[in-house]
């Protein structure tokens, strides 16, 4: 059973440009969660999916970010006019269809903005 | 709203020495606790966990605690290999299935 894929593994980007994050969660899995880590810090939660539906963003900034899962495909977290502090490690993690506690997650992007 | 306090690394130990990293929470119920490991350039791999108080959470050697009266899940391990160097990350998930980490522990195994 593959974990959970993230591509691309690292990205580089110029200030201004959009930049696209993709997870595959694993399989049977339908719950997917994005956390940034900034450096020298833990995580931080951002945005809970399920499929075709966003169930908390709380911790997504306002503007310039988004996500999705939809029905088929990964699910995409989407930054736009990216800025020098969205430099970061951007994880996602996967649990099961049940109500599951344990996150299971993948190797992470790391975004550098020039 | 929740949050995790962790001991602030780095945390430098000679191999088979004792580990402890040190662990509260603070939530308005009880959430669940895990232990993530971070090895350089990777993402967290789950380390262990508890879900209830008096838990005990084991793998690899490693054990933690569950303890409502201290609110602390401390990371524990009896002998240390080099090979556990990484970053230890503390966690908790006090429902909405939003994990709250710690800032991470960096443990660096000296032959």
């Amino acid at each position: 059973n593959a974990g959970v894929m993230q591509n691309p593994r690292h990205l580089v980007r110029r200030r201004g440009q959009e930049a696209r994050l993709r997870c595959s969660p694993m399989k049977g899995h339908s719950h997917v969660y994005w956390y940034r880590q900034l450096p020298e810090e833990g995580l931080k939660f951002m945005v809970y999916l399920q499929k075709e539906n966003i169930i908390d963003e709380s911790g997504m900034p306002k503007e310039r970010f988004s996500a999705e899962f939809p029905k088929e495909g990964p699910s995409i977290l989407r930054i736009q006019q990216v800025v020098r502090g969205d430099s970061a490690a951007y994880f996602c993690a996967s649990s099961p269809r049940d109500r599951e506690e344990t996150q299971y997650f993948g190797p992470g992007t790391r975004l550098l903005v020039l | 709203g929740d949050s995790v306090t962790q001991m602030e690394g780095p945390v430098t130990l000679s191999e088979e020495a004792f580990l402890t990293i040190n662990c509260t929470y603070t939530a308005t119920g009880y959430p669940s606790l895990f232990w993530y490991v971070q090895y350089p350039g990777e993402g967290l791999q789950l380390l262990l966990k508890a879900t209830k108080a008096d838990d005990k959470g084991s793998n690899k050697g490693f054990e933690a605690t569950y303890r409502k009266e201290t609110t602390s899940f401390h990371l524990e391990k009896g002998s240390v290999q080099v090979s556990d160097s990484a970053v230890y990350f503390c966690a908790g998930e006090g429902g909405g299935n939003k994990l709250t980490f710690g800032t991470g522990t960096q443990l660096k195994v000296e032959l």
